[in-house]
Order: C-alpha cells, then sequence, then structure tokens
C-alpha cells in the first residue's frame, strides 16, 4: 500500500531553471513531511521538512509547499545547479519525531548545464 | 562527528541461505531505523529500534528479524532468502526528529 507517491519517476532542468517535484499522500492522518537526497552509492540525506500546520517552508533555495486538502506537496529548487541531480524521495509520518517514516519512489533530477 | 555505518557493502547471497546486517548509528543516537529499497520502489520500513526495544515493525514477514545492542548498533537478520529480498538495506539513526541514513548494504539474491 503506497501511502505516498511520486509519479514522475524522472524530471530533467536546464541550470538556472525552477525544478518542482511532487508528491502526493493518501493518510489524512499524516502530519509530518520531509524531502530527502539521495547521491549514487550514498544513504539520503535529509534536506527539508514541513508540518502540517504550516503551508510552506524555506530554506535557501530549497521550498517545500504543502496542500492538505490536497493531500499534495511540492519541492521547488530555484535556481536549479548541476549538483542538484540526484534522487529525491519525499516522506511522511504520522508523529513529528518521524518513527515511522513513509517514503516515495523518488524522483530522479537531472540538472543540465 | 562520524556519521551511520554498515556493513558490509556489498553481499551476494543464494536463495534459502542467511544474512545479517550490521549498523552503527550516529555516537548519541538511540533510536535505529531499517529500510529496504527495491528497484523501481521507495523505501520501505522495516524495523525501528530505540533503547535496545523494537519500537516498530513494517510490513514484512517475521523472516526480517533483528536486534539492538546496549552500546546502539543494530543488526538486521533475513532467513530463507528469497529472489525479491534483493535490495538495497538502508539504516538510518535519530536522536530526535531527523533521521540519519548509512550508506546502504547491496544484497544481491541468486
Amino acid at each position: 500500500d503506497q501511502q505516498v507517491k511520486q509519479n514522475s519517476p524522472s524530471l530533467s532542468v536546464q541550470e538556472g531553471r525552477i525544478s518542482i517535484l511532487n508528491c502526493d499522500y493518501t493518510n489524512s492522518m499524516f502530519d509530518y513531511f520531509l524531502w530527502y537526497k539521495k547521491y549514487p552509492a550514498e544513504g539520503p540525506t535529509f534536506l527539508i521538512s514541513i508540518s502540517s500546520i504550516k503551508d510552506k517552508n524555506e530554506d535557501g533555495r530549497f521550498t517545500v509547499f504543502l496542500n492538505k486538502s490536497a493531500k499534495h506537496l511540492s519541492l521547488h529548487i530555484v535556481p536549479s545547479q548541476p549538483g542538484d541531480s540526484a534522487v529525491y524521495f519525499c516522506a511522511a509520518s504520522l508523529f513529528y519525531n518521524n518513527n515511522d517514516m513513509r517514503f516515495g519512489a523518488g524522483t530522479r533530477l537531472t540538472v543540465k548545464p | 562527528e562520524a556519521g551511520v555505518t554498515q556493513s558490509p557493502t556489498h553481499l551476494i547471497k543464494t536463495r534459502g541461505q542467511q544474512v545479517t546486517l550490521r549498523c552503527s548509528p550516529i555516537s548519541g543516537h538511540t533510536s535505529v531505523y531499517w529500510y529496504q529499497q527495491a528497484l523501481g520502489l521507495g523505501l520501505q520500513f522495516l524495523l525501528w529500534y530505540d533503547e535496545g526495544e523494537e519500537r516498530n515493525r513494517g510490513n514484512f514477514p517475521p523472516r526480517f528479524s533483528g536486534r539492538q545492542f546496549p552500546n546502539y548498533s543494530s543488526e538486521l537478520n533475513v532467513n530463507a532468502l528469497e529472489l525479491e529480498d534483493s535490495a538495497l538495506y538502508l539504516c538510518a539513526s535519530s536522536l530526535k526528529d531527523t533521521q540519519y541514513f548509512g550508506p546502504g548494504t547491496r544484497l544481491t539474491v541468486l
């Protein structure tokens, strides 16, 4: 049962443009959402998070938007850089301490110079 | 500060065999999580250990088990290996909210 879905397996963007990665979830009880970035041969690294009491969280070039009514979140990267090329995983959990996170399948972002 | 470490890096086994994967958390972290990443799927939650106790497990059969030691390191055991167990197994540790992942163990079952 995929409670968290990333429907785009890949995304290609030109350097300097905006990258938008999307994630949908089915469990309305989820109240904490995270994005992880994964390079080949490395474990995922935490990127940015948002709790359900907010609809936007920004950290430098990365902004996460949460639309609770649509059960949808997105990660915006502006401007995109070649070093951003990686697999991005969306995750959601029921508790703020995310002891049981559910991950999407990931979206492979390629930023072309 | 050393990150989460996992061993071995790669492993090849045959069907029916048993395997043990190891994870050392970041110093001071008491929680360890295990995930399976099979081809084309997201990270599937396997097990969560905290303070030496199993706190939660995902939707996996009982042949997936593990334990956490007093030094908070952890082992994941998989018995009676099946072909579909071929995957990347990731361990993560946390103190509070953010999980920090190790590089993973790539298991191939032939």
